[in-house]
């Protein structure tokens, strides 16, 4: 999947833990996404950031999630205190700066909260 | 919501072309029409994109009606490894926005 790397793979978490997914976007490129599946459903948009920046936040929900893409180092989604329907796929994608230029996924981290 | 609809299901023979179709009859002038593939517990795969000429790679062919308002892409030697879930999504190309997925089309490569 072009050089998107995130980590864990997989990931177990019981109610009321934090939860910190990682994604490396290819080399070079400056604009990382996140995109949310739950079991049986489409994949939906949750957050779009810039280095040091956050774009576009319209599909993350209000409280307790948070999302950041340092100067240096992967992107972190956090989700704080987290709850059995938090349990999903979470995939990564970025892009060059240049606009209009395709996305490419990492294979996500699977989420399940016991 | 997706501005794109797709069948839910197809079937195709291994070795066959594989058309898959998709109607987009809002599209806007400056949107593009992507596809992407998910193969089970993978991530989404970039396939081929286009505006309104067809559009040729190493993967597929994406064939663009003259108003715009359809597509279909076509995996012209269908195989095994071609089982996924196709998503046709429109997006503008100012800036980098973020895809819309709908609910695709789950495509069966049968040997």
């Amino acid at each position: 999947n072009a050089g998107v790397m995130q980590n864990p793979r997989h990931l177990v978490r019981r109610r009321g833990q934090e939860a910190r997914l990682r994604c490396s976007p290819v080399k070079g490129h400056s604009h990382v996404y996140w995109y949310r599946q739950l079991p049986e459903e489409g994949l939906k948009f949750m957050v779009y950031l810039q280095k040091e920046n956050i774009i576009d936040e319209s599909g993350m929900p209000k409280e307790r999630f948070s999302a950041e893409f340092p100067k240096e180092g992967p992107s972190i989604l956090r989700i704080q205190q987290v709850v059995r329907g938090d349990s999903a796929a979470y995939f990564c994608a970025s892009s060059p700066a240049q606009g209009g230029q395709p996305q490419h996924f990492g294979d996500g981290t699977r989420l399940s909260i016991l | 919501d997706a501005k794109t609809t797709q069948p839910p299901s197809m079937d195709c023979a291994e070795g066959r072309a594989a058309n898959l179709p998709c109607n987009h009859s809002t599209i806007s002038g400056n949107e593009y029409v992507y596809w992407y593939r998910q193969i089970h517990s993978q991530g989404p795969q970039y396939i081929i994109h286009g505006l309104k000429n067809n559009e040729t790679n190493e993967m597929a062919s994406l064939i663009i009606t003259e108003d715009r308002k359809s597509s279909t892409l076509i995996l012209p030697h269908a195989t095994l490894r071609d089982t996924a879930v196709y998503y046709c999504i429109v997006r503008g190309h100012s800036g980098n926005t973020p895809l819309v997925f709908g609910k695709g089309t789950r495509l069966s490569v049968i040997a």
